[in-house]
């Protein structure tokens, strides 16, 4: 049962354009939403989140997009970088109570910025 | 402030024997998240834990592994008797009393 799911498992961009990045979620208890990136032989590191309450969130290059009613979020980066090559991975945060969350993450989409 | 330790990186243990990896949170975080990657798969959730308490144990398969967080010292995610299916790169997470998890480089676990 996958609560959360990146169904593009790589996305190939041209430098200078825009990326693309789109997660599915069926757990209408998240209160969070998170992006994560990972490069080869190193740990997931985050990139922005955005709460259930809102519809978008921008940081510099990166904007996240809520849809709740399709329970959609997408994750754009403009312009893209060769730099921005790695995977990304979509999580949705599980809110226990108090301090207390847990972290649901997607498979990963490989994003392949080209020069 | 060092980010998340986790050691080994690399770990190889014939079939049967046990895997003991270790997660230093960063400074002041106490809450601990162990995560599983098996190849061309995402991370999948494992245990939660803080403090000397498991908050989230329902995706520890329920024989071989255990995971522990005492009041000194790392976090511990054992797998008793390994099998082959076992192989993996297993990430450690660590957050304070907010949202995000800061991740460590992970230990990719060998059986061999």
């Amino acid at each position: 049962d996958q609560q959360v799911k990146q169904n593009s498992p790589s996305l190939s961009v041209q430098e200078g354009r825009i990326s693309i990045l789109n997660c599915d979620y069926t757990n209408s208890m998240f209160d969070y939403f998170l992006w994560y990136k990972k490069y080869p032989a190193e740990g997931p590191t985050f990139l922005i989140s955005i709460s259930s309450i809102k519809d978008k969130n921008e940081d510099g290059r990166f904007t996240v997009f809520l849809n709740k009613s399709a329970k959609h979020l997408s994750l754009h980066i403009v312009p893209s970088q060769p730099g921005d090559s790695a995977v990304y991975f979509c999580a949705g945060r599980v809110y226990y109570g108090g301090s207390q969350g847990n972290l649901i993450f997607g498979k990963g989409t490989k994003l392949s910025v080209k020069p | 402030n060092a980010g998340v330790m986790q050691n080994p990186r690399h770990l190889v243990r014939r079939r049967g024997q046990e895997a003991r990896l270790r997660c230093s949170p960063m400074k002041g975080h106490s809450h601990v998240y162990w995560y599983r990657q098996l190849p061309e798969e995402g991370l999948k959730f494992m245990v939660y834990l803080q403090k000397e308490n498991i908050i989230d144990e329902s995706g520890m398969p329920k024989e071989r592994f255990s995971a522990e967080f005492p009041k000194e010292g790392p976090s511990i995610l054992r797998i008793q008797q390994v099998v082959r299916g076992d192989s993996a790169a297993y990430f450690c997470a660590s957050s304070p009393e907010r949202l995000e998890a800061f991740f460590g480089q992970g230990t990719r676990l060998t059986v061999v």
